[in-house]
Parts: structure tokens; C-alpha cells; sequence
């Protein structure tokens, strides 16, 4: 198994330029995640989908936008990139244990950077 | 929804010494669990804590949740160049809320 995959694994990016980044999991999970890390401010939870069809905004939404595509994809737009959001970002999935928290699987990390 | 911080943000460590991160919350936790990325990496799971003063060990790894279940602290003992990297303790939001607030990280280096 491959777990969580993610790309690209870099990218330069000039402002207002668009793209997507690419997220798959082969485990099967209903949750999927994006997060940005930033130095010192540990993971951000961008968006996250609880189950194929559905999504929701987390801490930071603001400029981006995401798919779920199927159980196993889940893809993170940027329309108009900005300096700001130079980052590295990470796809996750998790399934619920019950009675126990959700073990959150990450991908290797996309690192973007906007000039 | 609750906060977890962690201190300290940075920790130096001379190899073979001893040492400890402790992570917080603002509200009382039904589980932390704590991670580990190492540079240029990403996040790994270690280890998650359930029940009050739960007490868990890998290794030179020992992991603590506190009795009121409001904090965690990780010890690791005869730290080795292998350590290297950032531990993050995380919890659930809120509780129903099963989404993780992350703490912002305790990055190790070691000295040979």
C-alpha cells in the first residue's frame, strides 16, 4: 500500500497564477485533510472532507478551494496565488476508531512557493 | 475549540541526556495523541493516550496523559541523533468534534 500520495512535491508559482495540488489515499478512509505548515505554527487545518461528497472549511479557507472526488482523491485548488501562501502543504485521511480519536495518516507534503 | 500549546518550542539537547515536552489544553481532552516529523519530513504517529494518568512507553520514549486529561508531556531518555526532528501533540477539537488541533511543535536538535 501506498498510503497517502501527494503531488507535485515542489512547485514555484508566480502571483496569480492558479494550480491544483493532488491527494490519494489507498486506505480506504472516509476523512480526508489538507493542512498548511508554516515555521513555528505547527499544521493549519485548511479544509477537510468527512466522507465522498462532502467538504467544509477549517482554520484558514481563505484562497483556496478543494474536491472530493471519490473516495480516495482529494485535491486542493489555489485560483490566484499569493506570496502568502508559500507553505508546505499537507494531505492526511484518518477512520474513526471507536471510542478513540482518529489517527491521521499524512502524505510526503507539496512544497509551494509563490513569488 | 480548545487550544493545545506546547513548550518548549525549540529544545537542544547534548546526546545521551535526558528530556522532556510538555503539550497543554485548554479544555479537557478524550484523547491526545502525539507525532513526529523528522527534517524535510512529514508527520508520523507515535502514539495516542485515552484514559486519565495513562502512562506509555516506546522505548526511550515515555508518553504521560495527565489526570485531569488537560495535559501530556513526552520524555525521552539517552537521546540519540535518531530523535532529531519535531514532535507535535494533538487533540480533538471539541467534544464532538473529531477533527485535531495540532500544537505548534517541539523541534529537537542534538549535539554530538
Amino acid at each position: 500500500n501506498a498510503g497517502v500520495t501527494q503531488t507535485p512535491k515542489f512547485q514555484v508559482l508566480k502571483t496569480g497564477q492558479s494550480m491544483t495540488l493532488q491527494c490519494a489515499q489507498d486506505m480506504n478512509h472516509n476523512s480526508m485533510y489538507w493542512y498548511r505548515q508554516d515555521p513555528g505554527m505547527g499544521l493549519r487545518l485548511i479544509y477537510y472532507s468527512a466522507s465522498e461528497g462532502t467538504t467544509d472549511k477549517g482554520e484558514v479557507p481563505n484562497g483556496y478551494n478543494v474536491s472530493r472526488l471519490n473516495k480516495r482523491e482529494f485535491s486542493l485548488r489555489l485560483e490566484s496565488a499569493a506570496p502568502s501562501q508559500t507553505s508546505v502543504y499537507f494531505c492526511a485521511s484518518s477512520e474513526r476508531d471507536r471510542g478513540l480519536g482518529e489517527t491521521q495518516y499524512f502524505g510526503p507534503g507539496t512544497r509551494l512557493l509563490v513569488l | 475549540g480548545q487550544q493545545v500549546m506546547q513548550i518548549p518550542q525549540y529544545q537542544h539537547v547534548q546526546e545521551g541526556e535526558d528530556f522532556t515536552t510538555y503539550c497543554n489544553s485548554s479544555t479537557t481532552l478524550s484523547n491526545i495523541q502525539w507525532y513526529k516529523q523528522r527534517p524535510g519530513g512529514h508527520p508520523v504517529f507515535l502514539i495516542q493516550l485515552v484514559k486519565s494518568g495513562e502512562v506509555k512507553k516506546q522505548k526511550r520514549l515515555t508518553f504521560q496523559f495527565g489526570e485531569a486529561k488537560k495535559n501530556s508531556s513526552l520524555h525521552i531518555t539517552a537521546t540519540q541523533t535518531t530523535d532529531v526532528g519535531t514532535y507535535f501533540c494533538a487533540g480533538p477539537r471539541g467534544s464532538n468534534d473529531y477533527k485535531l488541533s495540532f500544537g505548534a511543535g517541539t523541534t529537537v536538535t542534538v549535539r554530538a
